[in-house]
């Protein structure tokens, strides 16, 4: 079985400050890893995802998240925070066929002028 | 990115009637379409995976006959809420992949369609 936590539902940080967005997960099987972001009334938008090879892993807008397998985690970070970066954002785990998605409760990114 | 689309974005319906959610992948063919129901401050739960010309698999807990899923086409799933009940009303999401079941797949979301059963 497989889960997803992310902890705090809301994060707020200030323009150009580091943004750390928190995932730990739980897997009964080598898992695969994503970050999806939503705007407002948009759906979700995939920023990365990790499945094998490098354990820090680059997406899109300047965002990154490591895997630490002996942590359980895949946070999601960016050095610089800008205003466009407020949204939802969803970490989720699934198996290797890829067909099962489990998603964390999200967190609301408030990014402070 | 591929663009998926849900149809309506809104819809308010008394209790006891049946609803109609249309998810459409609009410049690619889906092999696999997902649908998910979101509670408020709440995760992503997946209902259903539905696969063009077959039946739904429905995840352990959702009920097939209150959620009928149809994928007619490689470009359209449905999702029919029936007799809904004020406890039906959320936000069904649909997704929508290509190449299910390999490490090159991903799948592209629907906006989400709020249901609110009066």
């Amino acid at each position: 079985a497989q889960s997803v936590t992310q902890l705090g539902s809301h994060v707020s940080v200030s323009e150009g400050a580091l943004v750390l967005l928190r995932c730990n997960y739980s897997s009964s099987v080598p898992p695969y890893l994503f970050w999806y972001v939503q705007y407002p009334n948009q759906g979700l938008q995939l920023l990365l995802k990790y499945t094998t090879g490098a354990t820090l892993v680059k997406g899109i807008n300047g965002f990154e998240a490591e895997f630490k397998k002996s942590e359980t985690s895949f946070h999601l970070t960016k050095p610089s925070a800008h205003m466009s970066d407020a949204a939802e954002y969803f970490c989720a785990v699934s198996g290797q066929n890829f067909n099962k998605f489990y998603f964390g409760s999200g967190t609301k990114l408030n990014v402070k002028p | 990115g591929a663009v998926v689309s849900q149809h309506p974005s809104r819809v308010i319906c008394k209790s006891g009637t049946s609803v109609k959610i249309e998810c459409r992948s609009l410049d690619f063919q889906a092999t696999t379409m997902f649908w998910y129901r979101q509670f408020p401050k709440q995760s992503l739960m997946l209902m259903a995976t539905s696969n063009e010309g077959s039946k739904a698999t429905y995840e352990q807990g959702v009920e097939k006959d209150k959620f009928l899923i149809n994928h007619a086409s490689l470009t359209l799933s449905t999702l029919t809420v029936t007799s809904a009940h004020p406890e039906d009303s959320s936000f069904y999401i649909c997704s929508a992949s290509i190449l299910a079941g390999s490490y090159e797949d991903e799948q592209f979301f629907g906006p989400g369609t709020r249901l609110t059963v009066l």
